[in-house]
Parts: C-alpha cells; structure tokens; sequence
C-alpha cells in the first residue's frame, strides 16, 4: 500500500490555459474525495465519488471544474479557463464508504496549482 | 455559519513547554464524528485521531491528549513537552450524521511553531 498520490506536485500555468491533476487512491478503497485548500485555509470539499460514480459536488465547484472517476480506481480533476483565484492545493482523499461513521480520509500530498 | 472554530490562527511556544490547541464546533446532530489532523510543511495531511459523540473520555497519546466535552462543543489536543518536529498546521475537522457521514469538514487550522 503506497498511499495515495497525486500528480503533478506542482503545477504553473497561465490565467486561461487548463490544467489536470491526477490522484490515485488506496487501491482497496471505493470513496474518492477532492478538497480544495487556499493559503490560510482549512481544506474545503468539492467532490466525491463511490467507484465510479460522481455523487456530490459543491457549490465551489464551478462549470469551468470536471472530475472523473472513469474505472472506478484513479480521478483526474480537470480546470478549464484557470483564473488567478483557481490558485490552491487541490488535495485527493481515499477511503471505504465513509458512512460507517468511523472510516477516516486518508489524504495525498496534493497538487499545488499557481495562476500566473 | 462555520461548523468548525479553530480560534488560534498561529502559536508560538518554546521546546518542552505544553500547549493546547483549541477547537470547537458546531452542530445539530447527535451522532457525529471530530478528528484531528496535522499538516507539516510536506503538505499531507496526517489523521491523528477520531472520537465518536457518545465518547466523551477523553484520550492520551504519548505527549498527545485529547479533551472532548460535549456541553461546550469542543475537541481541544494538548501537546506536552512540545518538539520542533510538532512544528505544523493541524486541523479540527467534523463528520456528522445528517450528512450521512458523507463528508468531513474541516476548521481553518492552527499553525503551531515550536522554537528550539
């Protein structure tokens, strides 16, 4: 068990280009999150998924923001027309179904995003 | 309304003295979770430790204790004879039952510096 990671570590773009980030999970678990952490800031939820399927997704997360979960095992967060304000750390949480109450989220070490 | 009150934005203690880091949080539920996590300057968040809301004893780790009181809705740690290595962000975070424990929410953090 390697834990989870993402990729890339960091990410420089320019105001208007896309950009992906990757996060591969722990292999045995079903739940992937992304949470979104600004400088200062605790990590805020943008999204979720059990297997394969997209179940929730906040208010933060905009048109401009897609993720996908395709096999059920690694997701791409994907930002379309970056903005100066898209700059965080885009952080990749795994665990079991989160609903038995005691699960935790184990988390990657991010994907640190600066819009030029 | 924020669910989760880290009041202490930054810390500064000296090698071995104690300190406690403050967390209260907000919530209609009965049934809910709390946890801590610590975030070093690598980045990745660390779970230190999770406490349901029909356990209020409270909990010691080695230098680590944790305080949960339920009738001031607050899941204080306590780190005795502070090390540089505890030098990190670490985040009260809450998971609650009306949510179907779906997601974890996270206060705003509270950097602790220890000066050697």
């Amino acid at each position: 068990d390697t834990g989870v990671s993402q990729d890339p570590r960091h990410k420089i773009t320019k105001r208007g280009q896309n950009v992906t980030f990757r996060c591969d999970p722990i292999s045995e678990h079903n739940r992937l999150y992304w949470y979104r952490q600004t400088l200062g800031q605790g990590p805020e939820f943008l999204t979720y998924f059990q297997n394969e399927a997209q179940l929730e997704k906040s208010r933060l997360l905009s048109d401009r923001f897609s993720a996908e979960r395709p096999k059920g095992s690694f997701s791409t967060l994907e930002i379309q027309r970056t903005e100066q304000g898209d700059s965080a750390m885009y952080l990749c949480a795994s665990t079991w179904d989160l609903s038995s109450g005691a699960n935790v989220l184990t988390f990657g070490a991010g994907s640190r995003l600066t819009v030029l | 309304a924020q669910k989760v009150t880290q009041a202490q934005t930054e810390i500064s203690v000296v090698e071995k003295e104690d300190v406690t880091l403050d967390c209260v949080y907000e919530t209609r539920d009965t049934t809910y979770y709390l946890f801590w996590y610590k975030q070093p300057p690598s980045g990745e968040l660390v779970f230190l430790i999770r406490r349901n809301s029909f356990d209020e004893q409270n909990e010691i780790s080695g230098r680590y204790s944790w305080n949960f009181q339920k009738s001031t809705s607050s899941f204080n740690f306590t780190i005795t004879a502070s090390q540089v290595v505890d030098s990190a962000v670490y985040f009260c975070a809450l998971k609650e039952y009306s949510g179907g424990y779906q997601k974890v929410t996270f206060g705003t953090g509270t950097k602790l510096q220890v000066i050697p």
